[in-house]
């Protein structure tokens, strides 16, 4: 079964860190692009960032310069590593596998998502 | 960055409704938008890909239209498991931007 699982999440407080995880399975993890993406309530879903297969980054600029996004495929695991966070970045943060350019390059899988809850 | 404008942001439909939902782009993105469902506590699943093509496994009630900066998400006869919210998204580069969301809610 193809499947991502995220962890990490937790309470931190605002200037804190924290490190997510997302552990793929069920498919060759070195051959695809991977996605951050987070649910903000009330303000919906929001582009993190992104890594290709060649490990080449991408980031939002509301978070661009504090987050890093990395992987090891021969653990078969993406990572988030999130620094100095702000109360706006509470948030479910989700992995999710890009489909490809064949297939518009959408967010095809997503794992079941790990909150962030930024607050003093 | 490309702003995507969805409208509405909620509607209220009856099962057996068909519903139309329109993504406007702020600037051209050929067809790389993409539709998104998702239900309270659960992860978005996609639904259409490439503006018109369902992604496998979803019922073909659902259809996306359009190329260039308009596009729409159609659901002919609403079922009760479709009242969720749905997201477009344009993947023609980075910062891969969302639509706000439009609620679709049981009336």
């Amino acid at each position: 079964e193809v499947q991502l699982v995220e962890s990490g999440g937790g309470l931190v407080q605002p200037g804190g860190s924290l490190r997510l995880s997302c552990a793929a399975s069920g498919f060759t993890f070195r051959n695809y692009d991977m996605h951050w993406v987070r649910h903000i309530t009330g303000i919906g879903l929001e582009w993190v960032s992104s890594i290709d297969t060649s490990g080449d980054s991408f980031y939002s600029g509301s978070v661009k310069g504090r987050f890093t996004i990395s992987r090891e495929n021969a653990k078969n695991s993406l990572y988030l590593q999130m620094n100095n966070l702000r109360a706006g970045d509470t948030a479910i943060y989700y992995c999710a596998r890009d489909s490809g350019i064949y297939l518009g390059r959408a967010s095809d899988i997503w794992g079941q998502g790990t909150m962030v809850n930024v607050s003093s | 960055d490309i702003q995507m404008t969805q409208s509405p942001s909620s509607l209220s439909a009856s099962v057996g409704d068909s519903v139309t939902i329109t993504c406007r782009a702020s600037q051209t993105i050929s067809d790389y938008l993409n539709w998104y469902q998702q239900t309270p506590g659960k992860a978005p699943k996609l639904l259409i890909y490439a503006a018109s093509s369902l992604q496998s496994g979803v019922p073909s009630r659902f259809s996306g239209s359009g190329s260039g900066t308009d596009f729409t998400l159609t659901i002919s006869s609403l079922q009760p498991e479709d009242f969720a919210t749905y997201s477009c998204q344009q993947t023609y580069n980075t910062p891969r931007t969302f639509g706000q969301g439009t609620k679709v809610e049981i009336k």
